[in-house]
């Protein structure tokens, strides 16, 4: 089974609205870590957001928001008032506290998200 | 100011030829790691270094080595690299493997050409 599932292959959004990617996840770790991280074509991977297992608050960074259901282990980003310069590829991914340990981040497919003039 | 620093950007090497790709960092972070991604496809972690200690991933090929000679760097050695082989390679550094406030950052990247 896959641990971290992005079904939007792509997504338009018109400039200025805001959009929302998705995101589920798979884990029996009772601690874990939701990232979502920004992809340019330029291939750097960008930080966008973090969302702990027990923060019981959604994230939030400027326009980025974390939409984060525990219960359904849903972990959507919100990206409010789009630019055109947020067109990019968009990973969710998620490291797992105690299995293991290692800090590894596993990624979802990714969704590119293209912004419209 | 450039935190994670890949080099070179751009690499094209020859099939059967040994490869290596550096990786730095400014922010005094225990660990480092190294991802591959191949074309249209999610990072893939090859192996990490927490301090000295290294730690491979299980399905990670013998063709790929590491080196973390101090702190700062960390090289990615391919022996015989292999058409699959070419992919963007993606180092990342992280102060801790878990809590919060330990997110990975990453480089712009190693893309690797094959010919």
């Amino acid at each position: 089974a896959q641990k971290i599932t992005q079904t939007q292959p792509g997504m338009f959004v018109q400039e200025k609205e805001a959009v929302t990617l998705d995101c589920t996840y798979d884990t029996s770790d009772q601690s874990y870590g939701l990232f979502w991280y920004k992809q340019p074509s330029s291939g750097e991977m960008i930080f966008l957001i973090y969302q702990g297992s027990y923060d019981e608050q959604n994230a939030t960074e400027g326009r980025y928001s974390l939409n984060f259901q525990k219960a359904r282990k849903s972990a959507n980003l919100v990206i409010s008032a789009s630019q055109l310069g947020d067109s990019a590829m968009y990973f969710c991914a998620m490291r797992e506290d105690l299995s293991g340990n290692t800090g590894k981040l596993i990624f979802g497919q990714g969704t590119t998200l293209q912004v419209k003039p | 100011d450039a935190m994670v620093i890949q080099n070179p950007r751009y690499q094209v090497t020859q099939f059967g030829k040994p490869v290596t790709l550096s990786c730095s960092q400014t922010l005094n972070h225990n660990v480092m790691y190294w991802y591959q991604q191949k074309s249209s496809q999610a990072p893939k972690l090859l192996f990490h270094y927490y301090d000295k200690d290294f730690n491979n991933e299980a399905d990670t090929p013998d063709n790929f080595q590491s080196r973390r000679p101090n702190t700062s760097f960390c090289f990615l050695d391919i022996r015989s690299p292999g058409l699959g082989d070419a992919a963007m390679y993606l180092c990342a550094t992280s102060r801790e493997t878990s809590g919060r406030g330990n997110e990975q950052f990453f480089g712009p990247g190693t893309r690797l050409t094959v010919l």
